[in-house]
């Protein structure tokens, strides 16, 4: 597995402002991966980090409002910009870990965001 | 693209009792399914998987069991403890590339004592 940190692990943030999650992992990975989970729901895909290249951005999320940024291979960013109550949720990193068949996922720890 | 359903949304057992979580996927080409369990306030952690070369797979109380034929795979809980309840998300990925899980709605166990 991966130690996967987050910071901040909770934030309270007023409408209209940004904040700006980390990811740091301890060991170097090619793919990263960002989630929403809205309070009682499941795991929504973000956006695809892979260092280097652009981020992937899955239907219905958009770079102006989730920029990232991947400067390298144990580390990530993303930003939630012009914050609304609506993004109250927890926002999560995850990474793909490639044991001797096949890729499994691991997810950092979240942050907790509340927009007031 | 892949869609995944779980069932029940909500379970209730007795300790002791056996829990079986039920998922089916869309997508045929889907050949990695994992299954993660979330304690209130914490992060997904991976508790099993299996992959489709394989039909079933266990782990001490754990077992999951897959059909292709059908596109469904299903979690069994044996034996359990009140520190089984949490909510256990299944998910599908065709993994030969990296690409992203499909996770299902997830299923809240109670094991009560």
């Amino acid at each position: 597995s991966a130690v996967i940190s987050q910071k901040p692990s909770r934030d309270i943030c007023q409408r209209g402002t940004s904040l700006t999650i980390q990811c740091q992992v301890d060991s170097q990975v090619t793919m990263m991966f960002w989630y929403r989970q809205q309070p009682g729901q499941s795991l929504t895909l973000i956006a695809t980090a892979n260092q280097g290249s652009e981020a992937t951005y899955e239907s219905g999320f958009v770079i102006d409002k989730f920029p990232i940024s991947r400067p390298n291979l144990t580390f990530s960013t993303l930003t939630v910009s012009n914050l609304s109550p609506e993004d109250s949720s927890i926002y999560l990193c995850s990474v793909h870990l490639r044991p001797v068949e096949g890729y499994e996922q691991y997810f950092g720890p979240g942050t907790r965001l509340t927009v007031t | 693209g892949e869609n995944v359903e779980q069932h029940p949304s909500t379970l209730s057992v007795q300790e002791g009792d056996s829990a079986v979580i039920k998922c089916t996927y869309s997508d045929s080409a889907s050949n990695y399914f994992p299954w993660y369990k979330q304690e209130l306030g914490k992060r997904p952690q991976l508790i099993i998987d299996i992959r489709s070369n394989v039909g079933e797979k266990k782990d001490q109380r754990i077992a999951v069991t897959l059909n292709k034929t059908a596109k469904h795979f299903s979690l069994h809980i044996t034996e359990t403890q009140p520190e089984d309840s949490a909510v256990y998300f299944c998910a599908a990925s065709k993994d030969n590339y990296g690409q992203n899980f499909v996770f299902g709605p997830g299923t809240r166990l109670s094991v009560l004592p």
